[in-house]
């Protein structure tokens, strides 16, 4: 079956530019995550949606960077402005929702490694 | 403050026994999860723990002791294919459904 797609896989841009990340979770998984990870590091959390809604985005580092998920099915992570430091692995995940999805694993996607030169 | 502790790497034979400990300090609970990491590949389930007590999956178990802040995975009979980061995340109960991840165990095994 499918399972969470991220697109793309890589992306090279210069500092400065504006970058879009996109997630496609698995169908009837409400539950959406995005995550940072850098290298030998755990994933970072970043934001979380239940539905349409950012349920919580207290991961987010700062203003420039922004997700959306109109639908309540895809997602896209936008970062502004893109600085060195936001080069990273970003990795997407979706569960299913609450009350079953609260012990339910997430299902991670490959992740977009996006280089900022 | 949220902090997750593992240890950064281990090693250990092929055909052994290897626990990996982690403890947490978070801000609520909601559950435990162990995650594999293979170098370049996305995490994949491996086990969840919400009460006390060892949880037992053929090869893999896991062990948590909330009122510690504890938990352990134990991986047996160890294969090649087992060297893998193993992530160690904690879900928040305050914030529903956020997941704290820690930094991983890099586990090596030798023949």
């Amino acid at each position: 079956g499918a399972g969470v797609s991220q697109t793309p896989s890589n992306k090279v841009t210069e500092k400065g530019k504006y970058v879009e990340l996109r997630c496609d979770p698995i169908s009837g998984h409400t539950a959406l995550y995005w995550y940072r990870q850098s290298l030998g590091q755990g994933p970072e959390f970043l934001i979380y949606f239940q539905g349409t809604g950012a349920a919580d985005d207290s991961g987010l580092p700062n203003d420039r960077f922004f997700a959306v998920r109109p639908e309540g099915s895809v997602s896209t992570l936008k970062i502004q402005r893109t600085e060195r430091g936001d080069s990273a692995v970003y990795l997407c995940a979706s569960s299913l929702p609450p009350p079953t999805g609260i012990h339910q694993p997430q299902h991670f996607g490959d992740g977009t490694r996006l280089s900022i030169l | 403050g949220q902090n997750i502790d593992q240890p950064t790497e281990m090693t250990a034979t092929e055909g052994a026994i290897v626990q990996i400990n982690c403890t947490y300090q978070t801000s609520g609970f909601n559950g435990l999860f162990w995650y594999q990491q293979h170098a370049g590949e996305a995490p994949t389930f491996l086990s969840y723990n919400v009460l006390d007590g060892l949880e037992e999956k053929g090869r893999f178990s896991s062990f948590l002791s909330r009122s510690k802040g504890y938990s352990y995975l134990l991986l047996k009979e160890l294969q090649m294919k087992d060297s893998a980061s193993y992530l160690c995340a904690v879900r928040d109960s305050t914030g529903g459904f956020k997941t704290i991840f820690g930094a991983g165990t890099r586990l090596f095994v030798k023949a």
